[in-house]
């Protein structure tokens, strides 16, 4: 079965300053999807980027980056020049391309505190 | 605007007494899955439907109930409640079952059994 694990429980960053969050998962198949997800205080869950496993480009969301190392197995997320509206928890998820795997695999969230 | 609603917000209830958690979502999605979330563990799946009349048993479904009569509406039922089912609890839908283009969630429902 699919795992996914989010190394940092918390992270905290400096507003203006640059975050990695990390995420690791681990899988047999070749080709599956990949998420970040926010989730704020009002508790909206919010897609923040995707990354498809057989695209080698990183994907980019004006502030948001991954670096998908498919053979490390390791999607991490960049926040550039951080704001105060950054804080949240955030979900690192995985999606199988294959049937009789219909549900997305979360981590269980690292939670960004962003500093004036 | 298109969304996924999930009512109510927020639930007190006792122990034993039913209840329905209603989701309805307006982007024609053929797929809809039900997840609670608890701290420390993350978001898991309880049921997921992959269109109507079609659905299958998630990682946690002890204690749950669903049903998908409309394509639209995955109400999530609790027949006897009880304080473990104490969790926020989130709708989520999506175009197919691939589901490559994520999903959209609901705004939560906060569950609390006494």
């Amino acid at each position: 079965a699919q795992t996914v694990t989010q190394s940092q429980p918390e992270m905290s960053v400096q507003e203006a300053e640059t975050v990695t969050l990390s995420c690791t998962y681990d899988t047999s198949e070749s080709d599956y999807y990949l998420f970040w997800y926010k989730q704020p205080p009002s508790r909206q869950m919010i897609l923040v980027i995707r990354q498809e496993a057989y695209k080698q480009q990183n994907a980019t969301e004006n502030r948001f980056s991954v670096n998908f190392q498919k053979a490390a197995k390791s999607f991490s997320l960049k926040i550039s020049d951080s704001q105060l509206g950054d804080a949240a928890m955030y979900f690192c998820a995985y999606r199988s391309s294959q049937g009789g795997s219909e549900k997305l695999v979360f981590g269980k969230g690292t939670k960004l505190t962003v500093n004036p | 605007e298109a969304q996924v609603t999930q009512n109510p917000r927020y639930l007190i209830t006792v122990t034993g007494k039913k209840l329905t958690v209603t989701c309805s979502q307006n982007m024609n999605h053929e797929y809809m899955s039900w997840y609670r979330q608890d701290p420390g563990l993350g978001l898991r799946q309880i049921y997921y439907s992959m269109n109507v009349e079609v659905t299958d048993k998630g990682d946690v479904p002890e204690g749950y109930k669903v049903s998908r009569k409309e394509k639209r509406n995955f109400p999530l039922i609790l027949e006897s409640p009880s304080p473990n089912q104490t969790s926020l609890y989130f709708c989520a839908s999506s175009l197919t079952w691939t589901g490559d283009n994520g999903y959209t969630f609901g705004s939560g429902t906060r569950l609390t059994v006494v």
